[in-house]
């Protein structure tokens, strides 16, 4: 089955504390992104990937880190997490050609900083 | 870059009403607006999209309309059933690069039976 798969789901842990949550996909799409979803606020990106080892900053890049080491994995790291990065993120992927660039998210992974 | 609002915020409609959803966007060079339904729980799943060279598109209960003059695009959803009561965002990008893919504020849509 083509999916975007996500974890952990749910995360609660503390300020400060590395964390690092997985994704990866099964349908050879180059396009990869992380988007976190706020009340009123939709989906904002974070960060995205157009390949392997090529990554670029979305609109709210700041307190996270990614890497595109292989083509089917785009793991979103928070290296000291804040409260301000309690939120549900997803990450999503696409083809990255005219006409085939539908989003395909994860489940989404809620996080909770305390 | 690119900035898209999107209203009203929250929506409740009657059963087998309407449902309309606005969008408006600010880069003229956007050419592709998709719109995404959330169920609770659940992922954005896309529902509709809409590329530049067309006013209208309809997909069976669904319609989505563009203005790129007024820069402004809206979903309509006839015969309104419960299962639609979803939360919808719509979306604005360059065809070419779903990066550039940018978000509106998303649609808390409730219909009542």
């Amino acid at each position: 089955e083509a999916q975007v798969t996500q974890n952990p789901r749910y995360l609660i842990t503390v300020t400060g504390k590395k964390l690092t949550v997985t994704c990866s996909q099964n349908m050879n799409h180059e396009y990869m992104s992380w988007y976190r979803q706020d009340p009123g606020l939709g989906l904002r990106q974070i960060y995205y990937s157009m390949n392997v080892e090529v990554t670029d900053k979305g609109d709210v890049p700041e307190g996270y880190k990614v890497s595109r080491k292989e083509k089917r994995n785009f793991p979103l790291i928070l290296e000291s997490p804040s409260p301000n990065q309690t939120s549900l993120y997803f990450c999503a992927s696409s083809f990255d050609r005219a006409g085939a660039n539908v989003l395909t998210f994860g489940a989404g992974s809620r996080l909770t900083v305390l | 870059g690119e900035n898209v609002e999107q209203h009203p915020s929250t929506l409740s409609v009657q059963e087998g009403d309407s449902a309309v959803i606005k969008c408006t966007y600010s880069d003229s060079a956007s050419n592709y607006f998709p719109w995404y339904k959330q169920e609770l729980g659940k992922r954005p799943q896309l529902i509709i999209d809409i590329r530049s060279n067309v006013g209208e598109k309809k997909d069976q209960r669904i319609a989505v309309t563009l203005n790129k003059t007024a820069k402004h695009f809206s979903l309509h959803i006839t015969e309104t059933q419960p299962e639609d009561s979803a939360v919808y965002f719509c979306a604005a990008s360059i065809i070419q690069g779903a990066q550039k893919l940018v978000f509106g504020q998303g649609t808390r849509l409730t219909i009542n039976p």
